[in-house]
């Protein structure tokens, strides 16, 4: 069956450190992977979407990597800052056009 | 625009009893997908649908559960009747396929946080 694993629970690192969050997929042959950002009490919220034939993909400290060989997907934030600290999810499109979410990991910048 | 607009934020309800929440998607947007959050299962996909039609419903848990979009500016979600275990946090987000292929960026609104006593 398809499935969609976010290998961390929870991510805990020093303020200025990148993190870098991970997920692994099988039985799926995505066209686009996503991540989104959910806050305590709020719906997700879209960050970046990155297509199977990009490798890697930018914006300000985000970035995210897509490895079709080993169904991997790479998420880091760079300098990161307390307020990074929410849950982070990656979505993938199945083959019938649904969104399927992973569980999250939940990350926490120390000061 | 509004972005997706749930209602009601919060609704407690006794076992048995029927609810319905309710969601209003991105003007122009032509997809809508029915989410539940828990801490143990995620978030999961109960159904969603497309130009206002269900295109799948496989996530529904049960004949308890059922979902309606009669016009592209509305959907209801109803439990009847409601059981503890449907406690829950439900997500409606909305989305724009074009051309047929979806646009894969998900609208999600706040949320309806559910608690069966």
């Amino acid at each position: 069956s398809q499935k969609i694993e976010q290998n961390s629970e929870a991510l805990n690192i020093q303020e200025g450190k990148t993190a870098t969050l991970t997920c692994n997929y099988t039985n799926y042959s995505p066209a686009y992977l996503q991540w989104y950002r959910q806050d305590p009490g709020r719906g997700p919220v879209f960050l970046l979407l990155i297509r199977e034939n990009e490798k890697e993909k930018r914006k300000e400290r985000l970035k995210v990597t897509f490895d079709t060989t080993l169904k991997q997907s790479l998420f880091h934030i760079t300098a990161s800052q307390p307020a990074d600290s929410a849950t982070y999810l990656c979505a993938l499109f199945s083959s019938a056009s649904k969104i399927i979410f992973g569980s999250g990991t939940r990350l926490s910048i120390r000061p | 625009d509004a972005g997706v607009i749930q209602s009601p934020r919060h609704e407690v309800t006794e076992m048995g009893q029927e609810v319905t929440l309710r969601c209003k998607p991105i003007s122009g947007h032509n997809s809508l997908f029915w989410y539940r959050q828990t801490m143990m299962r995620g978030l999961e996909l109960l159904i969603y649908f497309n130009n206002n039609v269900p295109i799948d419903d496989s996530g529904m848990p049960e004949d308890r559960f059922s979902a309606k979009m009669p016009n592209a500016s509305f959907s209801t979600l109803k439990i009847q009747p409601s059981e503890p275990r449907d406690s829950a946090v439900y997500f409606c987000a909305s989305s724009l396929a074009r051309g047929g292929h979806m646009t894969p960026e998900a609208f999600f609104g706040q949320g309806t946080r559910l608690t069966v006593v």
